[in-house]
């Protein structure tokens, strides 16, 4: 059983460019969800992906999208970069049906400068 | 108010100490408690779930109070390798999806 994986794990950006994200979801799991977790703080909802679509949003701006894939990996890609963008970005995997049981990858620590 | 408070930290602790974390949360039909576990840089990692009755594992043990909406954990016999952020999470259903939300966490640092 293979867990999640995400790439890059350190990426460095300019504000106002662009950024993606990638995640390979657990084996058997068909929901994403991605969070973003800032010095100091815990992980924040941004979205989830089901069946390659949203059916969830945090409280954050447009500019923060998604995208989930029929083998249920997906993307989180953000636009117009902006400072307090630079986190650690965590993806978890979870079925569905049990409304619980995430596993989280490593994260993508990006830093925008 | 923030939806999940936790005891500001971090804690410092001795080898052997036995120590508690707090945690209050705001939304009442919240359906799943845990505890995860962070290391610096790394991911959270679940440590337990916590339920009404109250659960063990091992040194660990997680209490759920649903009236006043309180989560603790208390560690026994600390060593040096529980060092870590201990996140208190709460698990809560919207429109047919499940939300996580998790407390700022609270830092146990352990000492020889």
């Amino acid at each position: 059983e293979t867990g999640v994986t995400q790439s890059p794990t350190h990426l460095i950006k300019t504000r106002g460019q662009q950024v993606t994200l990638r995640c390979s979801s657990q084996s058997g799991h068909n929901t994403v969800s991605w969070y973003q977790q800032a010095l100091g703080q815990g992980p924040q909802f941004i979205f989830q992906y089901y069946r390659e679509e949203e059916n969830g949003r945090g409280n954050f701006p447009p500019r923060f999208s998604g995208l989930q894939f029929p083998n249920y990996s997906s993307e989180l890609n953000v636009n117009a970069l902006e400072l307090d963008d630079s986190a650690l970005y965590l993806c978890a995997s979870s079925l569905i049906e049990e409304g619980d049981g995430y596993t989280f990858g490593s994260g993508t620590r990006l830093t925008v400068v | 108010r923030k939806e999940v408070e936790q005891d500001p930290g971090p804690f410092n602790v001795p080898e052997g100490a036995t120590v508690a974390f707090n945690c209050t949360y705001s939304n009442s039909a919240s359906q799943s408690f845990f505890w995860y576990r962070q290391d610096c840089r790394k991911e959270p990692k679940l440590l337990m779930s916590v339920y009404s009755s109250g659960n063990e594992d091992g040194r660990f043990t997680a209490q759920l109070n649903r009236a006043s909406q309180y989560i603790s954990l208390l560690i026994r016999d600390s060593k040096l390798s529980d060092s870590a952020t201990y996140l208190c999470v709460v698990m809560s259903m919207n429109s047919g999806y499940s939300t996580l939300t998790f407390g700022k966490g609270t830092m146990l640092l352990v000492s020889p």
